[in-house]
C-alpha cells in the first residue's frame, strides 16, 4: 500500500538555523506530494506541493523537491523563525485521486 | 478563498450522549468532504469520505453506526458521534475538495473540533 515516513521529532532549532525534515514515500504509481503545517490548536494548511518528479514546491521560504529516484520529498528552510514552530506533515495523493496519506508528523520548535 | 469552517470548535459532553459536528465550505462547493481523527501527537487518520447526496465511504475499522456522516448539500457535511464514550475524545478535522474538472482536487482543511467525553 501507499505510505509516508517522516523523521521523528521533535526537532528543536535556534532562530535562523537551517531546517531539514526528511520525508520518504512508498507508492504504486505516480503520486503528488505535499507538505502541510499545523499550528497549535488549528487545522492543517497546505504549505507546498509537487505533482511530478523533479518539481520543486516552495512557499514562505520553505522548499521541497520531488525526487523519484530516492522516493523522497524533504522539507528545507534556510533560516527558521520562532513563528515556524508547528507540526509539519508530509503527505501523498495518487494521480487524480482524492485520498491523502499522511506521515506521522514532525514537531518543530524554534527558540529565540 | 477556499475557507472551511467547523462548528463547534470545542465540545464537552457526558458519556452516552451524541454530539454533532458541522463542516462547511464557505466560499466554494465541495463534491467531497473528508473526516479525520487526530490523536495527541499523532498523525491524521482518515475516518470516512463523503460525497454529496450519497452514502459515506468508511475506512476499515471505523464504525459506521458510531460515526454517522451526512453530506446533505455541496457546502455542508456533518459528523455525529453517537453514544459517545471517553475513548471517543479526540480532535476531529474535516476537509473539503472543490468541484474541479480533471486533475488533482486539493483538500482544504477546517480548524478542527476538540471533543472531550467525560
Amino acid at each position: 500500500g501507499n505510505s509516508v515516513t517522516q523523521m521523528e521529532g521533535p526537532v528543536t532549532l535556534s532562530e535562523e538555523a537551517f531546517l531539514t525534515i526528511n520525508c520518504t514515500y512508498t507508492a504504486t504509481g505516480y503520486p503528488s506530494l505535499f507538505w502541510y503545517v499545523q499550528y497549535p490548536g488549528e487545522g492543517l494548511q497546505l504549505l507546498l506541493k509537487a505533482t511530478k518528479a523533479d518539481d520543486k514546491g516552495s512557499n514562505k521560504g520553505f522548499e521541497a523537491t520531488y525526487r523519484k529516484e530516492t522516493t523522497s520529498f524533504h522539507l528545507e528552510k534556510g533560516s527558521v523563525q520562532v513563528s515556524d514552530s508547528a507540526v509539519y506533515f508530509c503527505a501523498l495523493n495518487m494521480e487524480y485521486g482524492n485520498k491523502l496519506v499522511f506521515g506521522a508528523g514532525t514537531i518543530l520548535r524554534v527558540k529565540s | 478563498g477556499a475557507v472551511v469552517s467547523q462548528h463547534p470548535s470545542r465540545v464537552i459532553c457526558k458519556s452516552g450522549t451524541s454530539v454533532k459536528i458541522e463542516c462547511r465550505s464557505l466560499d466554494f462547493q465541495a463534491t467531497t468532504m473528508f473526516w479525520y481523527r487526530q490523536f495527541p501527537k499523532q498523525s491524521l487518520m482518515l475516518m470516512a469520505t463523503s460525497n454529496e447526496g450519497s452514502k459515506a465511504t468508511y475506512e476499515q475499522g471505523v464504525e459506521k453506526d458510531k460515526f454517522l456522516i451526512n453530506h446533505a448539500s455541496l457546502t455542508l457535511s456533518t459528523l455525529t458521534v453517537t453514544s459517545a464514550h471517553p475513548e471517543d475524545s479526540s480532535f476531529y478535522i474535516c476537509s473539503a475538495s472543490p468541484i474541479i474538472a480533471g486533475g488533482y482536487n486539493e483538500q482544504f482543511f477546517g480548524p478542527g473540533t476538540r471533543l472531550t467525553v467525560l
